[in-house]
């Protein structure tokens, strides 16, 4: 069983919806990544979470961490937005990573 | 906010040939560093753990006189594939551990063509 389950596995929405992606994980943590990741394989850090909420733009990222459960939310989602998003956890120095959520934005 | 550059962004090498990437931290000195492959559709998976001044950490199944990591600097981590194969093709993708160890930043990626 992977350590971080990730769902859905691919998601297809229309442009000006509401996207949650959701992210699992079996393990104690010290820190949370949201990545995400574009056509091209180039990876940019959205969020980096040890407890709470954070906002940044149209993004927004929550963890529990007694229930061991995070998402990641896109409001008026656009098609720029349709990209692999990647759940990583950290514990210690290791790092393990969710298979990734393939969206797709339709205009 | 802290930055990790990753270079280059892609390479195409030919069979047999060595290839080096680098992974720098540009405005935080990174005593550890990792190394990440990932296979195609697949998510990233860890290769090392590189830590300044000392040999790197490999994972389970990874070849290390094939993939050698050197962290010869606080700033700078470099992975080269040795004698490359077309088996070798993948994409690449360090991170730089802050040093309070709180944070971990990650390079955009390499992605590794071998013809």
């Amino acid at each position: 069983k992977n350590e971080v389950e990730q769902s859905p596995q691919n998601l297809t929405a229309q442009e000006g919806e509401f996207i949650t992606i959701n992210c699992s994980y079996s393990v104690g943590i010290s820190a949370l990544h949201w990545l995400q990741q574009h056509p091209g394989g180039g990876i940019v850090s959205l969020f980096m979470l040890s407890s709470g909420k954070k906002k940044h733009g149209r993004l927004i990222a929550t963890i529990n961490i007694q229930e061991k459960h995070s998402s990641l939310h896109i409001t008026a989602s656009h098609p720029r937005d349709s990209a692999v998003y990647i759940c990583a956890v950290r514990f210690g120095n290791d790092m393990r990573f969710g298979a990734g959520t393939r969206l797709t934005v339709k205009p | 906010g802290a930055v990790v550059s990753q270079h280059p962004s892609w390479v195409i090498c030919k069979s047999g040939t060595s290839v080096k990437i680098e992974c720098r931290s540009l405005d935080f000195q990174a005593t550890t560093m990792f190394w990440y492959r990932q296979f195609p559709k697949q998510s990233l998976m860890l290769m090392a753990t590189s830590n300044e001044g000392s040999k790197a950490t490999y994972e389970q199944g990874v070849e290390k006189d094939k993939f050698l990591i050197n962290h010869a600097s606080l700033t700078l981590s470099t992975l080269t594939v040795t004698s490359a194969h077309p088996e070798d093709s993948s994409f690449y993708i360090c991170s730089a551990m802050n040093p309070q160890g709180t944070e971990a930043f990650f390079g955009q990626g390499t992605r590794l063509t071998v013809v």
